[in-house]
Order: C-alpha cells, then sequence, then structure tokens
C-alpha cells in the first residue's frame, strides 16, 4: 500500500535538536491529518488541514510546528523535544474538509524516540 | 467527558471466533469505525456503522446498538495473520473522531 508515504520510519534525537517528518499523500485528497500514538493509549489528533489550510490545532504544544506546501504534502517540524514525546506519530488524509466525515488513510508512521 | 472503552489485549485459537467489544460515551453519535493495525505498520479501515444492526464483510462483521452505547467486531475462522490491534473509534456530534487505545488480538495456533 503506498497511498500514503511517511519518512523517515525510525528517528533518533535528543532534546536540543531540530528535525522534520514528511508525510505524502498520493490519493487526490484534501484534507491531511497528524496523529500521536503512544503504547496503550487512544490516537491523539494533533493537527489537521483541508486544502492547506490549518482547521484544527489540538492545544499542541509549540515544539511541534506543522506545515502543509500543497494538499499532497504534510511536514511536521520538531525542536527542542521531551522524552515523553517519543512515541509513533502517524499521518492520514482523507476526502472532504478534515471534519472527520470521511474514512481515513493511514500512513506507516515514524517511530520517533527522543533520548 | 468522551470515553471509548476496549479490552486491552486478547487471546484467541487459530481456527476459532473472537469477539471484541467496544463501549462508548460520546457527545452524540455520528457513527463507529474498526480499524486493524498490524504491529509496526499504519491502521487500515475495517467497517463502518451508523445504524444499529449488524454488518458483515468476509470473515469480519461489526455489530452496533446505539442505545446501549455498544458495538462489538466479530471474526470468524481466525488466522495467524489476524494477529493486530483492533482500534474502535465514535464520530460524535461535532464529527470529531473519538479513538479507544485499541485490542491486542493473539492468536495461538
Amino acid at each position: 500500500e503506498t497511498g500514503v508515504t511517511q519518512t523517515p520510519r525510525h528517528l533518533v534525537m535528543g532534546m536540543t535538536n531540530k528535525k522534520s517528518l514528511k508525510c505524502e499523500q498520493h490519493l487526490g485528497h484534501n484534507a491531511m491529518y497528524w496523529y500521536k500514538q503512544s503504547a496503550k493509549k487512544p490516537l491523539e489528533l494533533m493537527f489537521v488541514y483541508s486544502l492547506e489550510e490549518r482547521v484544527e490545532n489540538n492545544s499542541v504544544p509549540s515544539r511541534f510546528s506543522p506545515e502543509c506546501p500543497n494538499s499532497s504534502h504534510l511536514f511536521l517540524h520538531l525542536h527542542t523535544l521531551q522524552p515523553e514525546d517519543s512515541a509513533l506519530y502517524l499521518c492520514a488524509s482523507s476526502q472532504g474538509d478534515g471534519s472527520g466525515a470521511y474514512e481515513q488513510y493511514f500512513g506507516p508512521g515514524t517511530r520517533l524516540t527522543v533520548t | 467527558g468522551q470515553n471509548i472503552d476496549q479490552p486491552t489485549e486478547m487471546t484467541a485459537t487459530e481456527g476459532a471466533i473472537v469477539q471484541i467489544n467496544c463501549t462508548y460515551q460520546t457527545s452524540g453519535f455520528n457513527g463507529l469505525f474498526w480499524y486493524q493495525q498490524h504491529a509496526g505498520e499504519a491502521p487500515t479501515f475495517l467497517s463502518y456503522n451508523v445504524l444499529d444492526g449488524l454488518e458483515e464483510k468476509g470473515r469480519f462483521s461489526s455489530f452496533l446498538s446505539r442505545s446501549k452505547g455498544y458495538s462489538y467486531l466479530l471474526l470468524k475462522e481466525l488466522q495467524m495473520k489476524d494477529s493486530a490491534s483492533y482500534l474502535c473509534a465514535v464520530r460524535d456530534s461535532n464529527y470529531q473522531l473519538i479513538w479507544g487505545a485499541g485490542t491486542k488480538l493473539i492468536i495461538k495456533p
């Protein structure tokens, strides 16, 4: 399945580093999402973009900064992260306006470890 | 607050049947999703229920009772490849998806 791709698949970074996660969707969707998935916890919605405009920001710390240059690409810029930010970061896309009305297609995720 | 409850882990035998339950308390209801997630992979869509009753799709079926705030995913003729986590998610009145923590299903030979 190559509908939604994410790079890198694994990332280890120190607390003072700056890195970026990349997501690309090849499905012609208008909406893209960033989720955080921690062990044994529900998926946490971080950001939603619809037609390159941010439509939701769920009280995410400013050390996470999203960017959506076009409807096919989504980035998550990371800086001065904390160890508790270690998790699987999932990107998803869907039809529609990002309201959750349509089925979401997920990428394989980036496993982030903050040391 | 909004809450989705599902068992943390279940074990079943190859060839058998298993039922994974999901109960929810949300601000309104606009549909319930089940996703499958193999370890290290993306969640993939399994089923969607918005009306009461049973939806069958091959070896997998999903049931919904809106009055009870309850759904289950039924897996028949279990195969080793069914070992995965199963995520329940409910869309509330604002069309926000509320996710459960997932049920890890272990299949034994």
